[in-house]
């Protein structure tokens, strides 16, 4: 499976764009890249998927170059109520694999 | 109603007992899997399975273990419930490509 390293924090302010950049370094061909919000005591909601390029929906974007060794995803202009934890997760479902989920980056929005 | 429901939501248990946590779906998933999430930390994958016939250990299995009875319910059981299992348990569905969809969650705690 990819290991997936993501900064442990961010501060942003209302308004502005977030990025969350994640490293896999030893990705492999058919993995997808998936990232999960989670609020404190939810369970983690999908937000958006990937595979290269540029991925975008009405919550976020992903953005993964060519070499697909690492993977950014962008929230515009987040609020108070985009704070909480973003997980980045590698690989694909198949087979007798399930996806990990590592610790994830705590994204703490001010006013 | 929700999508994946999860019983109980809270329990206090002493040491020693044995706990069974209860997750059904109605969205007619394949694959379930069985979290776990301490204080401040992501989620670790205790078991998953990708059918009824198909259970598989994940990171954390020891001191825990499962039942698939149905394709739409999967139980976590803690034969002999210690304090280091006192955590929040997370039940998730998927179907296909990893996107999944998460209960409540039950918040356990042993004393």
């Amino acid at each position: 499976l990819a290991k997936t390293t993501q900064p442990i924090s961010m501060d942003s302010y209302e308004g502005q764009e977030v990025n969350i950049t994640c490293s896999h370094n030893n990705i492999a061909t058919n993995d997808y890249i998936t990232w999960y919000q989670q609020f404190p005591s939810q369970g983690p909601r999908f937000i958006i998927q990937g595979y290269k390029t540029k991925v975008t929906n009405e919550v976020a974007s992903l953005f993964i170059p060519a070499d697909r060794k690492s993977s950014t995803l962008s929230l515009p202009r987040v609020s108070l109520s985009d704070t909480a934890v973003y997980y980045c997760l590698v690989g694909v479902d198949t087979g007798r694999r399930a996806l990990t989920f590592g610790s994830g980056t705590r994204l703490q929005v001010q006013p | 109603d929700a999508d994946v429901t999860q019983t109980p939501r809270n329990r206090i248990t002493k040491t020693g007992k044995r706990i069974m946590l209860e997750c059904s779906q109605t969205k007619g998933h394949d694959r379930m899997y069985w979290y776990r999430q301490d204080p401040g930390l992501g989620l670790r994958l205790i078991y998953y399975s990708f059918d009824v016939k198909d259970i598989n250990k994940g990171e954390i299995s020891d001191g825990y273990s499962v039942s698939r009875q149905a394709q739409a319910k999967f139980s976590l059981s803690l034969e002999s419930a210690i304090p280091n299992q006192t955590a929040l348990y997370f039940c998730a569905t998927s179907e296909g490509r990893d996107e999944q969809y998460f209960g409540p969650g039950t918040r356990l705690t042993v004393t």
